[in-house]
Parts: structure tokens; C-alpha cells; sequence
């Protein structure tokens, strides 16, 4: 299995621009969760699908956030506009919550706001 | 709510040596415990789980855990070190009322020095 594909792997984006991140679960799969990392706020969970519906969006931070799962091998992460303080690594993890629970992470999205 | 600490910002050991990471946890109903480990410019990576049964639980690159539910604890253990296992550890709970997300400590760097 490829594993949990996200894409970019970095974007570098002006103040005010649209950033979209991608993210591919691993087939099978039907949880996944979007985490922020910051070395000020550590690992945090922005928000989690299963079966391609929203369950828990509670870590969002704001209405430029948004997040989507058209279909169970595709999601994007959207923040619009963008802000400096959204610079961050943004992580794409997928589980199978039949009897696993344990999350498989993508490689990560390194986002810069100038 | 569910809260994961892990005590100690760093560790420092000497290849060869035992390595021990620290984890306490608290949770209202019976805990699935998670360990990870973040390489530099990677995601995580799932190292081991506990779920039900034996309480000393083996896993990945020779690391184990111990489960002791009267302490409330889910230390990682490795008996020799790795220069190799420098890395940034984190422990993680799932508890059963709050859906299948995860709940992260804030993370361990842990440096083995030659």
C-alpha cells in the first residue's frame, strides 16, 4: 500500500492567497482526521470524517477553514484567506475503525505565509 | 475529557543504554493507549497499541510498552538504545466516549548520544 498521500509537500503563499491542501487515505480506510503541528501548540486535530461525513470539526480555527471529503479516497484541507499565523505542517491521517483505531500519517504539508 | 501528559520535554541517553519514555493518562472509560514517532520532516509513524490483554505490549524497532491501569500509565521502553531512535515520541488515548480520535501528548525528543 502507498500509504496516506498528501500533497503539496510545501507551499509558500502570500498573505490574503487561497491555500489548498490535499489528501489521499489509504484504501479502506473510514476515518480521516486533519492535524495542525506548531511548535507552539504542539499536534493539534482541526477535524475528522468518517465514511465521508464531518463528525467533529470542534478543532477548527476559524470560518477561513474548511475542510471536504467528496468521496472516501479524496479530501482537501481549504484556508481562505490565508494568515501568517497559519504557517504550520498540516498532517492527513487515515484509520480503520472497525477494530484497529491506530492512525497511519501522510507525510505532511509544510505551509508558509509571507 | 480525556488528556494524555508526557512529563518530560526531552531525554538524553547514551547509545546502549535502556530508554524509557514517560506517559500518564486519564480517561473515564477503559483507555486504547497509542505510541508514535516523528522522524525530522516526517509524519508520524505508529509504533505499538494497547487494547486489551497482556499488559507489556512489544512493537516496532524493538520498542515496548507497559500498561499499569493503577497508575494510570503507559511508559516506552526499549532495552538498548539506538543512536538511530533519536526522534520526537509521542504517546496517545482513545477513549471510547469521545469517538475514534485521538487524544496526543505534547511529545518527547528523545537524543542517544554515540
Amino acid at each position: 500500500d502507498a500509504g496516506v498521500i498528501q500533497s503539496p509537500r510545501h507551499e509558500v503563499t502570500e498573505m490574503g492567497q487561497e491555500v489548498t491542501l490535499r489528501c489521499k487515505p489509504i484504501s479502506g480506510h473510514d476515518y480521516l482526521f486533519w492535524y495542525r503541528q506548531t511548535m507552539m501548540r504542539g499536534l493539534e486535530l482541526l477535524i475528522y470524517f468518517n465514511n465521508n461525513v464531518p463528525i467533529d470539526d470542534s478543532g477548527m480555527p476559524e470560518d477561513r477553514f474548511s475542510a471536504k471529503m467528496p468521496n472516501a479516497s479524496f479530501s482537501t484541507l481549504k484556508i481562505q484567506p490565508s494568515e501568517p499565523r497559519d504557517s504550520a505542517v498540516y498532517f492527513c491521517a487515515s484509520s480503520f475503525g472497525g477494530t484497529s483505531y491506530e492512525q497511519y500519517f501522510g507525510p505532511g504539508t509544510r505551509l508558509t505565509v509571507t | 475529557a480525556q488528556s494524555v501528559a508526557q512529563p518530560e520535554d526531552q531525554v538524553n541517553v547514551a547509545e546502549g543504554n535502556p530508554l524509557t519514555v514517560k506517559c500518564t493518562y486519564s480517561v473515564s472509560g477503559n483507555p486504547y493507549l497509542f505510541w508514535y514517532v516523528q522522524y525530522p520532516n516526517r509524519g508520524l509513524q505508529f509504533l505499538l497499541k494497547y487494547i486489551t490483554g497482556d499488559n507489556l505490549v512489544k512493537g516496532s524497532y524493538g520498542f515496548e510498552a507497559e500498561f499499569n491501569k493503577s497508575q494510570t500509565s503507559f511508559h516506552l521502553k526499549k532495552p538498548s538504545a539506538l543512536v538511530s531512535d533519536s526522534a520526537l515520541y509521542f504517546c496517545a488515548v482513545r477513549d471510547h466516549a469521545a469517538g475514534n480520535k485521538l487524544t496526543f501528548g505534547g511529545g518527547t525528543r528523545v537524543l542517544v548520544k554515540p
